[in-house]
């Protein structure tokens, strides 16, 4: 089976750095992937690691080790907006379905 | 404008009643999901479609049955609803072999059972 750990809270200040693991236990995967929910809101997309390295996308970076069997999401420059819960995702190679993390909650304060 | 609409956004249920939850994409994706979110425990999935008359079982189907008749229309059905199903529904879309950009995620119906 698959199994995704990540932290279920993380508070930060406004314009720090915050990075967001994800560790996984999976038999088989195409990529990791990071989702963005606010409250009440439907998840979006972030950003993929299909292969290990850094990917950045402006203020959002991904990281992928599968030799490590692990990957983060990383915010600089953290904004108000940025509080949201931060999900890790990774894409069976079995059927493409996405097999979720429980969410991490970003908190940023002033 | 990509679109994934639900049908509603608050819904509330009596024990033993059938449910329908409805998802429409205006964006002709082949693959559509249903998955439940709860405190915890991230999304779930329920069922899945890789295209029109098709659907398959996800980690945590049942419960639950589907129904894809048409290609732009994924329903959720609750048999016979109980509390703990309780929770946020969200329904998703995807274009067939394209990459996870291409996933759109629905608004959510929050359904309480009663």
């Amino acid at each position: 089976g698959q199994s995704l750990e990540q932290p279920s809270e993380v508070t930060a200040v406004e314009g720090a750095i915050v990075q967001i693991n994800c560790t996984y236990q999976t038999s088989g995967f195409y990529g990791l992937s990071w989702y963005q929910q606010h409250d009440g809101g439907a998840p979006t997309f972030l950003s993929y690691n299909g292969l290990d390295g850094l990917e950045e996308t402006g203020r959002f970076s991904s990281f992928l080790s599968r030799s490590d069997s692990y990957g983060y999401l990383l915010l600089q420059e953290l904004q108000m907006k940025d509080s949201a819960s931060y999900f890790c995702a990774v894409e069976d190679n079995q059927g493409g379905k996405l097999i979720f993390g429980q969410g991490t909650e970003l908190s940023v304060k002033p | 404008d990509v679109k994934v609409t639900q049908s509603s956004r608050y819904l509330v249920k009596r024990t033993g009643e059938k449910v329908f939850l409805e998802c429409v994409q205006d964006m002709d994706h082949e693959n559509m999901f249903w998955y439940r979110q709860d405190p915890g425990l991230g999304l779930r999935l329920i069922y899945f479609s890789y295209d029109v008359k098709m659907k398959e079982k996800g980690d945590i189907p049942e419960g639950y049955s589907v129904s894809r008749e048409k290609k732009e229309r994924f329903s959720l059905i609750l048999e016979s609803a109980s509390t703990n199903q309780t929770s946020m529904y969200l329904c998703a879309s995807r274009r067939a072999g394209a990459g996870l950009e291409t996933q759109y995620f629905g608004p959510g119906t929050r359904l309480l059972v009663l």
